[in-house]
């Protein structure tokens, strides 16, 4: 299983756009890159899954570069209700593989107004 | 949908006593995991389940018995409790071909004393 490295923490005032870098350079052919959000008292959420390139939905982007040994998670204009744990994991393609999810420690994101 | 539920949601154990978490989906998912918390960290694979009957070892197995009798049900047995599994626990569940996308319950935080 792929090591994924987050910073820590990271502060951001409101209304900003908000982008988590993800370090996995020993990421397989086989895996995807996937991000989940945690607020306080709470199970993780899936926001956002991909492969290479850019994925977008209503919540975030997701920005992986070629050689895929990074991700970037990109918030539009966060609010306050976006203060949480965001996890990046690395993991085999839907379907195969050892069917274990591993989470680091995340970063942990406070918007400020 | 209820989602996956969790019961209780908070217990208090002492040390030797077991129990049981329970974990319950109505989504029809073939893919159901225990995670643990702790302070700071990020979350821990306990056991995991790709289908009723089936059931394998996570990251951090020991001490937990799980067992998989039908779709909807997985609860985690706690044969001995000790100090070391105070912790939050969290149950998840998803398809089998998007097991990255999982969907988790809202926990059940465990102190032993």
């Amino acid at each position: 299983l792929a090591k994924t490295t987050q910073p820590i923490s990271m502060d951001s005032y409101e209304g900003q756009e908000v982008n988590i870098t993800c370090s996995h350079n020993n990421i397989a052919t086989n895996d995807y890159i996937t991000w989940y959000q945690q607020f306080p008292s709470q199970g993780p959420r899936f926001i956002i899954q991909g492969y290479k390139t850019k994925v977008t939905n209503e919540v975030a982007s997701l920005f992986i570069p070629a050689d895929r040994k990074s991700s970037t998670l990109s918030l539009p204009r966060v609010s306050l209700s976006d203060t949480a744990v965001y996890y990046c994991l690395v993991g085999d393609r839907p379907g195969a593989g050892s069917y274990q999810l591993t989470f680091g420690k995340g970063t942990k994101l406070s918007v400020i107004p | 949908n209820a989602g996956v539920t969790q019961t209780p949601k908070f217990q208090v154990l002492k040390t030797g006593q077991s129990m049981t978490l329970q974990c319950a989906q109505d989504m029809n998912h073939e893919y159901m995991s225990w995670y643990r918390q702790d302070p700071g960290m990020g979350l821990r694979l306990i056991h995991y389940s790709v289908g009723a009957g089936i059931t394998d070892q996570g990251e951090v197995p020991n001490g937990y018995n799980v067992s998989r009798s039908t779709t909807e049900d997985f609860p985690l047995r706690l044969l001995s409790a000790a100090p070391s599994q105070t912790s939050v626990y969290f149950c998840a569940s998803s398809y089998m071909d998007s097991y990255n996308e999982q969907f988790f319950g809202p926990g059940t935080r465990l102190t032993v004393l």
